[in-house]
């Protein structure tokens, strides 16, 4: 079983439409939980960096962190065209040696 | 811009050649992570290095492949006798402490064998 789950898509919604992503995971131990985002040809972006359970927001992006379902999501709200990218979920657990463990992401396309 | 430089952003290579790839970290920063992204996969990690120390290189085949993080100037991926398999993307990240569970990537350095 992998570490971290994520279901690579494709996924295209329309402009302004809400989109979900989300990953699960097996370690108990994560307790750092990370979104990135992807631009084609590009460095993966810290988007979101939530520590151990419940909610975070940043403008139209919520990052929830459920550690009883070993479950996280990404919201992302009025969606637009450029949020078109791979979104990576990661996580990491302290005293682990500094490993973190990433999806394999999630390819979003918001068509205008 | 302080963040996580790396160079050169694209390599072409012939078998049997040699690549570099260095990476500066973010100002601040002292732990540096190198990850090997090919086309339509994830991230995969390969090396974790503090100052003039290996940390971690558990994901770094064992032959070809070495990394180094000296005391002054950037870190150095370096890939000996490349071969075709190794064309990819390889991304450095920095973060600033041990457990902080925030990582920053560069831009990534293409590597091309022909």
């Amino acid at each position: 079983q992998k570490e971290v789950e994520q279901d690579p898509g494709p996924l295209s919604v329309p402009e302004g439409a809400i989109v979900s992503l989300n990953c699960t995971y097996s370690n108990s131990a994560f307790q750092y939980f990370m979104w990135y985002r992807q631009y084609s040809r590009k460095g993966p972006e810290l988007l979101m960096y939530t520590y151990s359970s419940g909610n975070k927001e940043d403008g139209r992006f919520t990052a929830q962190v459920d550690k009883s379902s070993k479950y996280i999501s990404l919201f992302i709200r009025d969606s637009q065209p450029s949020d078109s990218a791979t979104y990576l979920c990661a996580m990491s657990a302290p005293n682990t040696g500094n490993q973190f463990y990433f999806g394999t992401g999630t390819s979003l396309t918001v068509i205008p | 811009n302080a963040g996580v430089m790396q160079n050169p952003r694209h390599l072409v290579r012939r078998r049997g050649q040699e690549a570099r790839l260095r990476c500066s970290p973010m100002k601040g920063h002292s732990h540096v992570y190198w990850y090997r992204q090919l086309p339509e996969e994830g991230l995969k990690f390969m090396v974790y290095l503090q100052k003039e120390n290996i940390i971690d290189e558990s994901g770094m085949p064992k032959e070809r492949f070495s990394a180094e993080f000296p005391k002054e100037g950037p870190s150095i991926l370096r890939i000996q006798q490349v071969v075709r398999g190794d064309s990819a993307a390889y991304f450095c990240a920095s973060s600033p402490q041990t457990g902080s569970g925030e990582l920053f990537f560069g831009e990534g350095s293409r590597l091309t064998v022909l």
